[in-house]
């Protein structure tokens, strides 16, 4: 059974600072691995998806790392800022074709940015 | 870009009663729509697959007469909590993959939350 896991659960930072938020998971046949973005009682704004043949993926200040062999993914958010302040969460997909669409996710990572 | 509504954000009821979730998507066709729980500070579920005009499918230990889905159209999807519980009280969020769209991408809803006294 794939389970999902991120550490660390919380994080606070003061605004500027580089950071990087991990994501494991015990099955490594994954079809890909998204990064998401939750902002308190809302839904879910996709960040990244990386294939599962890729290594990363970039956008804007953020980049996501995959090592499929070792089931492990990081986010890397340069020169945070306030407004990135929000919960992370990862997900990753069955290997079938026809289950793309399932998602397993993990429990998120809290960021706070302090001004 | 796509848009995913659900309706109503927030719904407070009474133990016993149903409660029913629209999801829509307003500016595409959706071949499947996903449903999920998240309980406070923890991940999102998935409880159900809905595909248009067939049975959901359910994932294990998931209900499927507790939590009925209908997916009449290639807009809407509803959920149904039926004989609602105070521990069925939870954030409900659904999804949508486009038609002819890249099936790797889901659109998410911005959640219902229900609470059941």
């Amino acid at each position: 059974k794939q389970e999902v896991t991120q550490i660390p659960a919380a994080l606070s930072v003061p605004e500027g600072e580089n950071l990087v938020l991990n994501c494991s998971f015990t099955d490594s046949a994954i079809y890909n691995l998204q990064w998401f973005r939750q902002d308190p009682g809302k839904g879910l704004t996709s960040l990244l998806l990386i294939q599962s043949s890729q290594r990363e993926q970039t956008s804007g200040r953020l980049n996501a790392s995959l090592d499929k062999s070792s089931g492990r993914s990081t986010l890397y958010i340069a020169a945070s800022q306030p407004g990135d302040s929000a919960t992370y969460l990862c997900a990753v997909s069955r290997i079938s074709s026809s289950n793309t669409g399932k998602l397993i996710f993990g429990q998120g990572t809290t960021l706070q940015v302090k001004p | 870009g796509a848009v995913v509504s659900q309706h109503p954000s927030r719904v407070i009821c009474k133990s016993g009663t149903s409660v029913k979730i629209e999801c829509r998507s307003l500016d595409f066709q959706a071949t499947t729509m996903f449903w999920y729980r998240q309980f406070p500070k923890q991940s999102l579920m998935l409880m159900a697959t809905s595909n248009e005009g067939s049975k959901a499918t359910y994932e294990q230990g998931v209900e499927k007469d507790k939590f009925l889905i209908n997916h009449a159209s290639l807009t809407l999807s509803t959920l149904t909590v039926t004989s609602a519980h105070p521990e069925d009280s939870s954030f409900y969020i659904c999804s949508a993959n486009e038609r002819g769209g890249n099936q790797e991408t889901q659109y998410f809803g911005p959640g219902t939350r229900l609470l059941v006294l």
